[in-house]
């Protein structure tokens, strides 16, 4: 079975610019977790999603947002980006909500 | 409210010698708890998750967990290091608040000096 894909792996952006991650969970699993991970605040909830609904949204400003599709391919976005933006995002997918995650390799997110 | 804290944010061990990463947890309601390591450059991978089964739960690579409930704690534990095991550890809280929450520890880094 494929493991959980994410899009692009490396993505250099500027400050103000918009952004666009895409993430593809393992077949069959329906519910979709987001994180941000840098040095100095390690791994941070981003959100959730199950069954195309926002289920739970961690403590991030509007600029990110997200969205599940009915295949359950979920993207998430960034507006106006700032310098400290850059990051890991990592995506992890489930079979149902609370169950173990499995994680993709991530997107490396550079704001300049 | 949930939070989970490592205690130590380095720890390390001789090879062949016995590993204990610690980890307290706080949470309102029933928690589901798991174990991930991280080794350079790769992903995050599952060791082993408590969802209120057994109190000791065995993962992967000859690691286990007991869950103590009176003491908040998660401790993760091996025998006997390997040098493979070097990589940081996260412990991890999720629950499910009207929708599943997860919390990440602030994470552990084994060293493994041969």
């Amino acid at each position: 079975k494929a493991g959980v894909t994410q899009t692009p792996r490396y993505l250099i952006k500027t400050r103000g610019q918009q952004v666009t991650l895409s993430c593809s969970p393992i077949s069959g699993h329906r519910s979709v977790s987001w994180y941000q991970q840098t040095p100095g605040q390690g791994l941070q909830f981003l959100f959730e999603y199950f069954s195309e609904t926002q289920r739970n949204k961690g403590n991030f400003p509007g600029r990110f947002s997200g969205r599940q599709f009915s295949n359950s391919r979920s993207e998430m976005n960034v507006s106006t980006l700032e310098l400290g933006d850059s990051a890991l995002y990592l995506c992890a997918s489930s079979t149902v909500p609370g169950y173990e995650q499995y994680f993709g390799p991530g997107t490396r997110l550079t704001v300049t | 409210a949930q939070s989970v804290t490592q205690l130590d944010s380095h720890v390390s061990v001789s090879e062949g010698t016995p590993v204990l990463l610690r980890c307290n947890y706080s949470s309102s309601y029933s928690p589901s708890l798991f174990w991930y390591v991280q080794h350079p450059n790769k992903g995050l991978q599952l060791l082993l998750k408590y969802t209120s089964a057994a109190t000791l739960v065995k993962g992967i690579n000859g690691f286990e967990a007991e869950f103590k409930k009176s003491e908040t704690s998660f401790h993760l534990t091996k025998p006997s290091a390997h040098m493979s095991d070097a990589a940081e550890y996260f412990c991890v809280v999720s629950e499910d608040t009207g929708g599943f929450k997860t919390i990440f520890g602030a994470g552990t880094r084994l060293f493994v000096k041969a």
